[in-house]
């Protein structure tokens, strides 16, 4: 059974540009979650999809956006990026994201903003 | 306060001995729990989830809930070496239509050999 991939693995961009990650779940999973890793921060929430509707946001600015597909396949986008966004950003996948149901992670993209 | 809590550590154990990471949680509805490990540079990989008052043993691992202390601790025996790495607790609340998953800091582990 694949794992959740997403892509790309690295990414080096210029401040003020705009990035779009993607995040492909394991078969069967509907709900997809990201989050911002950084050394300080730890695991910060960004958003949640589920069926192609955004069902939670975390507390993080208009430049954040994410959308989901029919097919459960989720992107996020930043733009106008900014040097405190460099951060390895993580998907993690579930069923349902309802209580009693597990996320597994995917390898991550680790952007770098110069 | 947060609302998922963890020392950082490192905490430092020899090998073959029992490590005991520990995890608070302020939301009294939470439902649902589970420990992470991220080895450095790595995405975090699941190893135990409970649901339930109690214990649960998964080979090494053991985890353990209590729900009226809103505590819950994962417990390593015979620690590895290769078990250094960043343990990470997480709670699913799904409270009032909250669909996501909140992390603690992590807590270090270094097992010495």
């Amino acid at each position: 059974k694949a794992g959740v991939t997403q892509t790309p693995r690295y990414l080096i961009k210029t401040r003020g540009q705009q990035v779009t990650l993607s995040c492909s779940p394991i078969s069967g999973h509907r709900s997809v979650s990201w989050y911002q890793q950084t050394p300080g921060q730890g695991l910060q929430f960004l958003f949640e999809y589920f069926s192609e509707t955004q069902r939670n946001k975390g507390n993080f600015p208009g430049r954040f956006s994410g959308r989901q597909f029919s097919n459960s396949r989720s992107e996020m986008n930043v733009s106008t990026l900014e040097l405190g966004d460099s951060a390895l950003y993580l998907c993690a996948t579930s069923t349902t994201g309802n209580r009693n149901t597990e996320a597994f992670f995917g390898q991550g993209t680790r952007l770098t903003v110069v | 306060q947060k609302e998922v809590e963890q020392n950082s550590g490192p905490l430092s154990v020899p090998e073959g001995a029992i490590a005991s990471l520990n995890c608070t949680y302020s939301d009294r509805g939470s439902q649902s729990f589970f420990w992470y490990r991220q080895y450095s540079g790595k995405s975090p990989e699941l190893i135990m989830f409970i649901y339930s008052n109690g214990d649960k043993e998964d080979g090494r691992f053991t985890a353990q809930l209590n729900k009226a202390s809103q505590y819950v601790s994962l417990l390593i025996r015979d620690s590895q070496p290769s078990d250094s790495a960043t343990y990470l607790c997480a709670v699913n609340p799904w409270t009032s239509g909250t669909y996501k998953y909140i992390f603690g800091t992590g807590t270090r582990l270094k097992v010495l050999a």
